[in-house]
């Protein structure tokens, strides 16, 4: 079956723009996770959503960043006025999250490089 | 707050050595912990998930063990393989949120 999907897998940007990048959870998977992983390190927790709720928006980094996921499927992550150090990949990730089913399953993520 | 280390940060064996990555957490009080496999440009795949009841997962040539009162767990690989060369991760659920904590990863290499 289809697993997570997002797009766009590069995305290039000036400082100073506003990127949007897209993740398409495993279908019926009610939890969604969006993860930034900088080079050579392990991905940290942005944000998480139980369908369309967004329990967890602790790991956002600043308020120039914002996550959406309106119908309680696909997802936005939204980033404003970027700036160099938010150079990174981020991950999407989605889960059943019901017992035992609460593996994470990650997508391919998206490479983000601001200049 | 959740810390996770990976020890060694990379590692290089020639094919066929059996091998040990380890993990360590600092709270005890987590809820599952993940292996997770990253090949460069790629995202993670998940390889082993340990409940916080488990002591062990076993998938081929893959057996990752969980000790939650030593904040320890080991993933051993078999008659490694230059296949099996990527970065892996682990990954702990804290009981009381649904995020991961990952630790830095160990890069490994199995040469031929």
């Amino acid at each position: 079956g289809a697993g997570v999907s997002q797009s766009p897998r590069y995305k290039v940007a000036k400082r100073g723009q506003d990127v949007a990048l897209r993740c398409d959870p495993i279908s019926g998977h009610v939890s969604l996770f969006w993860y930034q992983q900088a080079l050579g390190q392990g991905p940290e927790f942005l944000t998480y959503f139980q369908n369309e709720a967004q329990l967890d928006k602790s790991g956002l980094p600043s308020d120039r960043f914002f996550a959406e996921r309106p119908e309680g499927s696909v997802s936005t992550l939204k980033i404003q006025r970027t700036q160099q150090e938010d150079s990174a990949v981020y991950l999407c990730a989605s889960s059943e999250d019901r017992e035992p089913y609460n593996e994470q399953f990650f997508g391919p993520g998206t490479r983000l490089t601001v200049l | 707050k959740q810390e996770v280390t990976q020890i060694p940060a990379a590692l290089s064996v020639p094919e066929g050595e059996n091998l040990v990555l380890n993990c360590s957490f600092t709270d005890s009080a987590i809820y599952n912990l993940q292996w997770f496999r990253q090949d460069p440009g790629k995202g993670l795949t998940s390889l082993l998930l340990i409940q916080s009841s488990q002591r062990e997962q076993t998938s081929g040539r893959l057996n990752a063990s969980l000790d939650k009162s030593s904040g320890r767990s080991t993933l051993y690989i078999a008659a490694s393989q230059p296949g099996d060369s990527a970065t892996y991760l682990c990954a702990v659920r804290h009981n009381a949120g649904n995020m991961l904590t990952f630790g830095g990863g160990t890069r490994l290499m199995v040469k031929p």
